[in-house]
């Protein structure tokens, strides 16, 4: 556990409503990312924070939008949701700074427990 | 564009058997690459991780090796174990500043007792 949460967990919406995912880290690690998995396609990414306010986009970014105000928290907007971002979410940890102890390698990314999202 | 594969998709090995998973990548210019467990309805978890100028990596009955050059890796698992069932996972990093990962589609593992 390298101290990452996301919520919520589990959400049902419907198409056409904002959804905002949270990923909350407790590591100080300075690179953030958001992933969604979806059956046939792997675990593809959204967004990737490299520090505070400082945010870039992946492979599947369209109709995603991210924050990331303060080290510990990167956010994940859906402006808009609809049935194809029905997915399973994932939040992703590197680059620590500062932190000692076995195990916290600055390249191994470390992953959330996810948030699963239904689009009605 | 980089591209990881992993075969076979999905593998049933009695206990204590030893196995391979493998994993190929398209464009060698890699950075590291690592290795992940997913429990079904979990996130993923960390195994190894190897770096570019290293050809193996071990933790416990897990050894993972790369060969750079010819874009691949094994994942190598010593007397599975029931506990060993999951999909395993393994994603590249390539030489950007994001330490942004390309990942396979994962190895679905099952370890009859």
């Amino acid at each position: 556990d390298a101290g990452i949460t996301q919520s919520p967990r589990h959400k049902v919406t419907e198409t056409g409503t904002p959804v905002t995912l949270r990923c909350h880290q407790t590591e100080n690690h300075r690179y953030m990312y958001w992933y969604r998995q979806d059956p046939g396609h792997g675990l593809r990414l959204i967004h990737y924070s490299y520090g505070v306010k400082d945010t870039d986009k992946g492979e599947v970014s369209d109709g995603y939008s991210v924050s990331r105000s303060k080290t510990e928290d990167f956010l994940l907007t859906l402006e808009s949701a609809t049935s194809s971002q029905t997915s399973v979410y994932f939040c992703a940890i590197s680059g620590s700074v500062g932190m000692e102890g076995p195990g916290y390698l600055l390249d191994t990314q470390y992953f959330g427990p996810g948030t699963r999202l239904t689009v009605l | 564009k980089q591209e990881v594969t992993q075969i076979p998709a999905a593998l049933s090995v009695p206990e204590g058997e030893n196995l391979v998973l493998n994993c190929s990548f398209t464009d060698s210019a890699i950075y590291n690459l690592q290795w992940f467990r997913q429990d079904p309805g979990k996130g993923l978890t960390s195994l190894l991780l190897i770096q570019s100028s290293q050809r193996e990596q071990t933790s416990g009955r897990l050894n993972a090796s790369l060969d750079k050059s010819s874009g691949r890796s094994t994942l190598y698992i010593a007397a599975s174990q029931p506990g060993d069932s999951a999909t395993y996972l393994c994603a590249v990093r390539e030489n950007n500043a994001g330490n942004m990962l390309t990942f396979g589609g994962g190895t679905r593992l099952m370890v009859k007792p």
